[in-house]
C-alpha cells in the first residue's frame, strides 16, 4: 500500500484566497508530481520534481507554484484562487532507481472548489 | 511522445473475463507499456507493466503483440469492484512523463 497523503481531501474557498494543498510521502521517493483532473477528463501534469530544490512545470500551464524543500513534502500553492481553478489535484511520487518506467504512487487527491 | 489509443468505454458481465485493448503503433523499442486504473473518486493505481513478453500478476495479465504495436489488459473474472477507468501508457526509461489520455471506462454489470 502506498504511503502518500494529501490534505485537505476537500476544500471550498472564496475567490482571491491563498491556498496551499499539502502532499507528503513516506517512501523516500525522489520524484514527485502534481496532476490536475477535471471530472470525467484526463489527468494533466502541472508540476514535477526530481528531488530537493528541483521543480519544473509540466505539460499543462498552471498558475499554481510548488516547492520541494524536503524529500517527503511537495506542497502546491495558489496565491489567489479563482473559479477556473476548481478541479481535482492529484499528487504522485515514484522512486529513482535503475528500474525502467518506475511505477507512480498516487495520493487520494484534493477536490478544490472556488466560489 | 508515443501515443496510445483506447476505446472510450466497455461493458462486461460480472464473473466474466474482460479484454481491454490498447493500440500504440508509434511505440519505440525502449518504451514500457504500463496500465493504471482509476476507481471512482480515487487517484490512479498501478495495475501491470511489460516490455515484450506477456506478464501476469495478482490483478491482471498483459498480453503484448509480437510487433508491440498493441497490447491487451486481461481481467480474468471481472467483479463490480473492477469498474474503473483503465489507462494504457507508454513509459520511456528515464522520463518523468506519464501521459494518461482518456482511458477506457469499464462498466461491470451484475
Amino acid at each position: 500500500e502506498a504511503d502518500i497523503y494529501q490534505t485537505p481531501r476537500y476544500l471550498v474557498i472564496g475567490t482571491g484566497k491563498k491556498i496551499t494543498l499539502e502532499c507528503s510521502q513516506t517512501m523516500g521517493h525522489d520524484k514527485m508530481y502534481w496532476y490536475q483532473q477535471d471530472p470525467g477528463m484526463e489527468l494533466h501534469l502541472i508540476h514535477y520534481s526530481y528531488g530537493v530544490n528541483s521543480t519544473e512545470k509540466g505539460d499543462l500551464s498552471s498558475e499554481s507554484t510548488v516547492s520541494r524543500i524536503r524529500t517527503e513534502h511537495f506542497p502546491l500553492t495558489l496565491e489567489s484562487a479563482r473559479p477556473s481553478h476548481t478541479s481535482q489535484y492529484l499528487c504522485a511520487s515514484s522512486p529513482t532507481s535503475g528500474r525502467p518506467g518506475n511505477e507512480q504512487f498516487f495520493g487520494p487527491g484534493t477536490r478544490l472548489t472556488v466560489l | 511522445d508515443a501515443k496510445t489509443t483506447q476505446p472510450n468505454s466497455m461493458e462486461s458481465n460480472e464473473e466474466e473475463p474482460v479484454h481491454l485493448p490498447c493500440n500504440h503503433s508509434t511505440i519505440s523499442g525502449t518504451d514500457y507499456i504500463h496500465w493504471y486504473r482509476q476507481l471512482p473518486s480515487q487517484g490512479p493505481e498501478y495495475v501491470i507493466h511489460g516490455l515484450t513478453s506477456n506478464v501476469n500478476n495478482r490483478m491482471a495479465s498483459l498480453a503484448i503483440a509480437e510487433d508491440r504495436k498493441s497490447s491487451t489488459l486481461i481481467l480474468h473474472r471481472a467483479t463490480l469492484r473492477d469498474a474503473a477507468v483503465y489507462y494504457c501508457i507508454l513509459i520511456r526509461p528515464g522520463t518523468y512523463k506519464y501521459i494518461f489520455g482518456t482511458g477506457t471506462r469499464l462498466k461491470v454489470l451484475a
